[in-house]
Parts: C-alpha cells; structure tokens; sequence
C-alpha cells in the first residue's frame, strides 16, 4: 500500500523565492499534520487538518507560512518569501479518523535547503 | 504545561545486548503515549503505544513501561540489531488531538 507521499524529495533554492510541498495522504485517512524538523528545535507541529479544515495553526512560525487542503488527497505548504532558516526537513502525516489514539503515519520529508 | 522530554541524547550498545531509552513527561494530565523510530533520511515510524491505564504493553522484541508516579516511560529493546540503530522519539497524543514529539535518543548497535 502506498503511504504519504511528498514532493519535492529535496529543493535547494535561494532566499526570497517561493517554495511549494506538496503532499497525498493515505487513500481514507481524515487527519492531515505537516510537521518541521530542524537539529536545534527537534519535530515541531505546523499544522493539522481534519477532514481538509484546518484545526490547529498555531505552530505555523509566521505569515510568510501558509497551508491549504483543498481535498482529502492533496495538502500543499508554502514558503513565501523563504529565508535560510526555513531550511529544515517537513514532514506530512496523515491518519485514519480523528481520533488523537489512531496511529499517525508519516511520508519520508521534503529536505528544504534556503541558501 | 506539555513538554516531553529524554534524559540522553545518545546511546551506544553492543549487538545482542537489551537497550533501554527513556523519556520524561511534565503533564500528568497525558494519557496516551507513543514511541517512534527514525532512521537516517526517513520519516518517523511507529513502535509501539501504550496507554495510561497500562503500566506496560509487548511487542515484537520491544517493550514499553509507564510509571505514571514520577511521569516516566522508557522503551527497551531485546536482544539489539544493527537493523535498530536509529533515533527513537517519544511522542505523547493530547487532548486536542496534536502529536507532541519529545527530543530524540540516537541508539548506535555496535557489532
């Protein structure tokens, strides 16, 4: 079975640009959850969505940070302007239901390199 | 207030030995817990979970323990594999629904 899937694996692009992850949930799953991963603040909570509305924004760092839902297969998060330290790795996850007990399973990361 | 926490950061041990990470919580108000493993260039994956109302919960060469009186968990692994060598997170679900991960044991199996 397929699992989340998210693109772009890797994207190195230059400060000020506009940057778009892309992410395709598990077929069925209601929960969406982008997450950042840095070395110096560990697997930070962005975002997350249930059943495509958006719950709970507010680790999203700032306005430059927007994420949309548009349907249950399809999540984008965008960097606008982007800066050096949004590089970091972002995860995608999804999850079957709404319940917080269901197992939360997680694509292989977008690697974001700002320069 | 939330926070998950693991008293080391890294952990070295031999192959064939049990390991034994551990991780500290602050809201003893949490209920529900999850380990992760993360191997280099992949998401994390999901262990084992175990619940409040459980002290300890098997899995397949993997056992977590709770003990709710001074807020700790920790995940052991039996008889480590080169295979097991990753970082390993725990993560706690709360109530509004939000995985809160802790920072990360990096687990090196020597051979």
């Amino acid at each position: 079975d397929a699992g989340v899937i998210q693109s772009p694996r890797h994207e190195v692009t230059e400060m000020g640009q506009e940057v778009t992850l892309r992410c395709k949930p598990i077929s069925g799953h209601n929960s969406l959850f982008w997450y950042r991963q840095t070395m110096m603040r560990g697997l930070e909570l962005l975002i997350y969505f249930n059943n495509n509305v958006p719950i709970d924004d507010s680790g999203m760092p700032e306005d430059r940070f927007s994420a949309k839902m548009p349907n249950a297969s399809f999540s984008t998060l965008k960097i606008q302007p982007s800066e050096p330290r949004d590089s970091a790795v972002y995860f995608c996850a999804s999850r079957a239901g709404v319940g917080r007990r269901n197992t939360i399973y997680f694509g292989e990361g977008s690697w974001l390199t700002v320069v | 207030g939330e926070s998950v926490g693991l008293h080391l950061p890294t952990l070295s041990v031999q192959e064939g030995d049990n390991s034994i990470i551990n991780c500290a919580y602050s809201n003893s108000a949490s209920d529900y817990f999850i380990w992760y493993k993360q191997e280099s260039g992949k998401g994390p994956q999901f262990i084992i979970d175990i619940r409040s109302n459980m002290d300890k919960r098997q899995g397949q060469r993997v056992t977590v323990l709770l003990n709710k009186t001074v807020k700790h968990l920790s995940l052991q692994i039996a008889a480590t594999q080169p295979g097991d060598s990753a970082v390993y997170f725990c993560a706690e679900t709360n109530q509004g629904g939000k995985l809160i991960f802790g920072q990360g044991t990096e687990l090196s199996v020597k051979p």
